[in-house]
C-alpha cells in the first residue's frame, strides 16, 4: 500500500523549533519530488516547500524561507522539515504530500499538528 | 503570495450538477495547465481529484470533470451525491519563488 506518515508534531513555544518527519512506504521514493503542505485550523491549504529526487533542489514558500529546511534520507525513504524562529501563524497541520505527475500532489499523508503557543 | 479565488460555498442537490470555479493570473492558471483539485472530507487528509486541468487518476469518478478558460479553471460534479459533501481545493503550478498556490476552498453542500 502506497503510504506516507508523518511525525514530530506538537506543542512548541514562539521561537522555537520542531522537526517533522514523513515515512513513505509502497512506491520508490527516491523517484518523487517531495513537498510540505500546511492547513491552518479552519482555513485553506498552503504549499510550504519541496525538495527534488536527489535533494538538489529546493524551493520554499515566502512564508517560511529562512525559517524552514526541507531535507531527505532516500535510504530511509524518508523527508524531514526543520522548522526554526516558529510563530503563531505556523499553527497548523503540516502534511507531507507526493509529487506526481504535472505538478500535482497525488498521495498524502494524515498529517501532523503544530501548535506554537506560550 | 496571494490565494487562487474560489467560492466559499456551493450547493446543489442530489443528481444535479454543479460547478466551482478558481481564479487566478496569467502567471498562474492563465499561463500553465497544471491545475488540480482536492477533496477533503472533515478530519482527512485532501485526496487528489483531477490534474492537468481535466485528467482523473484511477479510482475518481467519472462525475468528477474540469475546464479552464483563461485565468479561471472550474470543477465540475455531475449526479450530485451524499458523498460528495467536502471541501474542495484547486492549485496551480506558477512562475515564482514559491511555485505551487492554493485556491482559497470551497464547501460543497448537498441539500
Amino acid at each position: 500500500e502506497v503510504q506516507l506518515v508523518e511525525s514530530g508534531g506538537g506543542l512548541v513555544q514562539p521561537g522555537g523549533s520542531l522537526r517533522l518527519s514523513c515515512a513513505a512506504s509502497g512506491f520508490t521514493f527516491s523517484g518523487y519530488w517531495m513537498n510540505w503542505v500546511r492547513q491552518t485550523p479552519g482555513k485553506g491549504l498552503e504549499w510550504v516547500a519541496n525538495i527534488n529526487q536527489y535533494g538538489s533542489e529546493i524551493n520554499y514558500a515566502d512564508s517560511v524561507r529562512g525559517r524552514f529546511t526541507i531535507s531527505r534520507d532516500n535510504a530511509k525513504n524518508s523527508v524531514y522539515l526543520q522548522t526554526n524562529s516558529l510563530r503563531a501563524e505556523d499553527t497548523a497541520v503540516y502534511y507531507c504530500a507526493r509529487g506526481g505527475v504535472l505538478h500535482a500532489f497525488d498521495i498524502w499523508g494524515q498529517g501532523t499538528m503544530v501548535t506554537v503557543s506560550s | 503570495q496571494s490565494a487562487l479565488t474560489q467560492p466559499a460555498s456551493v450547493s446543489g442537490s442530489p443528481g444535479q450538477s454543479i460547478t466551482i470555479s478558481c481564479t487566478g493570473t496569467s502567471s498562474d492558471v492563465g499561463g500553465y495547465n497544471y491545475v488540480s483539485w482536492y477533496q477533503q472530507h472533515p478530519g482527512k487528509a485532501p485526496k487528489l481529484m483531477l490534474y492537468e486541468v481535466n485528467s482523473r487518476p484511477s479510482g475518481v469518478s467519472n462525475r468528477f470533470s474540469g475546464s479552464k478558460s483563461g485565468n479561471t479553471a472550474s470543477l465540475t460534479i455531475s449526479g450530485l451525491q451524499a458523498e460528495d459533501e467536502a471541501d474542495y481545493y484547486c492549485s496551480s503550478y506558477r512562475s515564482s519563488s514559491t511555485p505551487y498556490v492554493f485556491g482559497t476552498g470551497t464547501k460543497v453542500t448537498v441539500l
